[in-house]
């Protein structure tokens, strides 16, 4: 079956890189994504990949994939207090089927 | 990006009474939207998914009568907690999927549902 697996808990210096890791077990899985969720609020979608790609980078942030593994990274260079939230790992499976969701990684980031 | 909506943000009702929150996709048509509940510190459970002309599938566990969808448009859907309880209250998202390549969901910003 689908599942999506995630550390719960991660703790950074401000101006340090955050690594954040994600397994999944589906391997007809196509996107795979991170949202982002601040107190209160709904997912930000921070950034998606391919699932024939090896990496994707967007200014501060690198999506890292090794399908063989089936392990999804997201790093985030020069930590910010700003960043801290909680962070959900996604895939998406052919077929017209609803993401399914790791149970997030909250990040802390210490001034 | 693309812009999901929630109507109201945040709701506090008697216990018996129901409450409708309206999920809408402003910038784009969504065939398929999903609706998920939040507790405290815990992760996203899907409640249902929403698909436009026709019924919601809802997941194990979730009654389909107490938690009524309508997906009456390609822009908006609808959920309807019948005779709330206490245990009703939670933080209810919506997401709308995205029919482009990405196959992407966007969520709106949550609402906050307190029964008294």
């Amino acid at each position: 079956g689908e599942d999506v697996e995630q550390s719960l808990f991660l703790s950074v210096r401000e101006g340090d890189s955050s690594v954040i890791n994600c397994t999944y077990t589906d391997s007809s899985s196509t996107y795979l994504y991170w949202y982002k969720q601040e107190p209160g609020a709904g997912l930000q979608l921070l950034t998606y990949i391919f699932s024939n790609m090896d990496m994707k980078q967007d200014q501060r942030l690198t999506v890292l994939l090794n399908k063989k593994d089936k392990h999804l990274s997201l790093r985030i260079a020069d930590t910010q207090t700003g960043d801290s939230a909680i962070y959900f790992c996604a895939e998406s499976i052919v077929g017209n089927t609803p993401l399914v969701f790791g149970k997030g990684t909250r990040l802390s980031v210490i001034a | 990006g693309a812009v999901v909506s929630q109507h109201p943000s945040r709701v506090i009702c008697k216990s018996g009474t129901s409450v409708k929150i309206e999920c809408r996709s402003l910038d784009f048509q969504a065939t398929t939207m999903f609706w998920y509940r939040q507790f405290p510190k815990q992760s996203l459970m899907l409640m249902a998914t929403s698909n436009e002309g026709s019924k919601a599938t809802y997941e194990q566990g979730v009654e389909k009568d107490k938690f009524l969808i309508n997906h009456a448009s390609l822009t908006l859907s609808t959920l309807t907690v019948t005779s709330a309880h206490p245990e009703d209250s939670s933080f209810y998202i919506c997401s709308a999927r995205w029919q482009g390549s990405s196959d992407t969901q966007y969520f709106g910003p949550g609402t906050r549902l307190t029964v008294l």
